[in-house]
This record gives structure tokens, C-alpha cells and sequence, in this order.
């Protein structure tokens, strides 16, 4: 069964700070894999993905995040937080094909201070 | 994006009732939606996929008869809490997977808060 795993629960860092979110999964296939992204009151926006290619991804906001096969992560990244990236942070995992279930590791609530 | 929206985004009802749950696909069409729910501090935990036209495929350890999933629509499932009790309070979200997109993208509504008394 596939599941997915986020090592950091709270994250609390100063602006300017630089961030990495671990993110490892468990499946036996080809993945797709996305952070989403859950700013307070507000609803799961996506992120970045990766289905296929470069294992290094960008996704908005200055975030990206690098697919190594070998050690079955997905970790973010982002080199200078902002007061405004406060938020929790979902991982997620998908058998590749686009039409399995996604499935969401437990989230990582960061707390950006100014 | 696509848009993908939820109705009502917070309910409150005594223990005992039944609560229905809307979500609605915007400007797109989908043949599936997915229904999650989501604990304090916690993951979403995915109940069940939605199909259109056909019965829900249920996760394990989930009970169908008090979660009725109907998909009557391209654009509209809901989710109906039977028989609520306060430990079915909690945030429960939906998804939507346009028809028109093969990388088979999830779509989030803004997730309706159920507190039962």
C-alpha cells in the first residue's frame, strides 16, 4: 500500500531563513508526487509537481523540490522564506497514470516569524 | 485553475440528524471527485471516490451507510452525514479531477467545517 511520510510536523523559522520539508513515500511503481500548500482559512492549492523528466521541479512562489529515486523522496525547498509562506505543507503521492488515488502525508505546519 | 466549490463551508447540527455536504465543479467538467477528511492536526484522510453515474468506492474502515456519497452529475457530488454524532464533527474536503486534463489534476474545494452537538 502506498503511504507517505513528512519528518517535520512544526517548522518555525525567521524571514529570510532557508527551508527544506522532508518527504518520503512508499510505492511500488512510478509516482507522481505534489506539495500542496494550505494557507490559514484558506483552501489545498497546489504547489509543484512531478510526473516525469528533470527531478527538479519549481513551483510558485520560489518553492521547488528534487525527486530522488533512490532514497524514495520528495523533498521542498525554498532558499528565503516569508512571513507569508506560514501555512501547512501536504505532501502527496500517486500511482502514475493519473487516475489512482492520492494519497497525503500528515502535513508540516510552518510558522514563518518577521 | 479550475475551480472546485463547496457548500456550506460550516454547518452546525444536533446529534442525530443527517447533513448534506455539496461540492460543485465550477468551469469544468468531472467524471470523478474524491472526499476527504481532515482532523485537527492531522492528514486528509481520503473517505471515498466519487464516480459519476456509478456507485462510490469506498476506504476501508469507512462506513457507506453513513457517509452517502452520490455523484449525480458531471459537476455535483455530495456527501450526506446519517445520523450524525460529535465524533463525525470534523473538516471534510473535496476534490475534482477535470475530464479535460490527462495528468489527472486534483482540484480542492474550500472544505465544509461539520460540528455536531
Amino acid at each position: 500500500a502506498q503511504s507517505v511520510s513528512q519528518h517535520n510536523h512544526h517548522v518555525i523559522l525567521s524571514e529570510a531563513a532557508s527551508l527544506e520539508l522532508g518527504c518520503n513515500y512508499s510505492y511500488g511503481g512510478t509516482v507522481n508526487l505534489f506539495w500542496y500548500v494550505q494557507y490559514p482559512g484558506q483552501h489545498l492549492q497546489l504547489l509543484l509537481k512531478y510526473f516525469s523528466g528533470d527531478p527538479l521541479v519549481k513551483g510558485i512562489k520560489g518553492f521547488e523540490a528534487e525527486f530522488i529515486k533512490s532514497k524514495f523522496s520528495f523533498n521542498l525547498r525554498k532558499p528565503s522564506v516569508q512571513w507569508s509562506d506560514t501555512a501547512e505543507y501536504f505532501c502527496a503521492v500517486r500511482g502514475s497514470g493519473g487516475y489512482n488515488k492520492l494519497i497525503f502525508g500528515a502535513g508540516t505546519r510552518l510558522a514563518v516569524h518577521p | 485553475g479550475a475551480v472546485v466549490s463547496q457548500h456550506p463551508s460550516r454547518v452546525i447540527c444536533k446529534s442525530g440528524t443527517s447533513v448534506k455536504i455539496e461540492c460543485r465543479s465550477l468551469d469544468f467538467q468531472a467524471t470523478t471527485m474524491f472526499w476527504y477528511r481532515q482532523f485537527p492536526k492531522k492528514s486528509l484522510m481520503l473517505m471515498a471516490t466519487s464516480n459519476e453515474g456509478s456507485k462510490a468506492t469506498y476506504e476501508q474502515g469507512v462506513e457507506k451507510d453513513k457517509f452517502l456519497i452520490n455523484h449525480a452529475s458531471l459537476t455535483l457530488s455530495t456527501l450526506t452525514v446519517t445520523s450524525a454524532h460529535p465524533e463525525d464533527s470534523s473538516f471534510y474536503i473535496c476534490s475534482a479531477r477535470s475530464t479535460g486534463t490527462n495528468t489527472g489534476e486534483l482540484f480542492f474545494g474550500e472544505g465544509s467545517r461539520l460540528t455536531v452537538l
